[in-house]
């Protein structure tokens, strides 16, 4: 089992809809969690952190976390073509090291 | 505002050449992390460093792989003998303390030829 999943997609989704990205992970004492986005040919920029279970709103993103469940999803509302990218889940666990799932492709057609 | 700075951007080195990159991390972050990422993948993990202190490297490293952060500050990673295998953006983060954000650079794209 790898430590951190996602679906690498593509999801696809028109402009306007409510983009629904989801990871797992595997280590239980894990205590931050974060989504960084990514464009082609680019390096990783972070858009949310969590750290308690629940919702955490920013602009258009959500991001939730359920420690029972190990699972964290971050939610893009109104999507636009410019949120076309990689979406990379990271979770920092019991080392303190921070470990990356492989990432979802996200496309938003117009 | 300075970010984390890495240079160079672009490496092209003959196999068995060796290479080294740097990393300067955001001003007073403590935490510096280095990662490979190859196309498709997310980024794997090589090693880290609390100031100077290395506190874990991937076990999946070769020992053609090693780094450095001597004054707690900017840090190096140097690949020896390298292979077309190591041909990846090499990326480096940095971070306030243990459970805080991390951010990354630009990131150094090593071609092996």
């Amino acid at each position: 089992q790898k430590e951190v999943e996602q679906n690498s997609g593509p999801l696809s989704v028109p402009e306007g809809a409510i983009a629904s990205l989801n990871c797992t992970y595997s280590d239980r004492g894990s205590q931050s969690f974060f989504w960084y986005r990514q464009y082609s040919g680019k390096s990783p920029e972070l858009i949310m952190s969590i750290y308690s279970n629940g919702d955490k709103e920013d602009g258009r993103f959500t991001a939730q976390l359920n420690k029972a469940s190990q699972y964290v999803s971050l939610l893009i509302r109104d999507s636009q073509p410019s949120d076309s990218a990689t979406y990379l889940c990271a979770v920092r666990g019991g080392t303190d090291k921070l470990i990356f799932g492989t990432g979802t492709r996200l496309q938003v057609f117009p | 505002d300075t970010g984390v700075s890495q240079d160079p951007r672009h490496k092209i080195t003959k196999r068995g050449q060796n290479v080294t990159f740097r990393c300067d991390p955001i001003s007073e972050h403590n935490r510096l992390y280095w990662y490979r990422q190859t196309l498709g993948q997310g980024p794997e993990f090589l090693t880290y460093f609390q100031n100077e202190a290395q506190l874990e490297k991937s076990r999946l490293l070769s020992d053609r792989f090693s780094a450095e952060r001597p004054k707690g500050s900017f840090s190096t990673l140097e690949i020896q003998r390298t292979e077309q295998g190591d041909s990846a953006m090499y990326l480096c983060a940095s971070s306030f303390s243990a459970d805080t954000e991390a951010f990354f650079g630009q990131g150094t794209r090593l071609t092996v030829v």
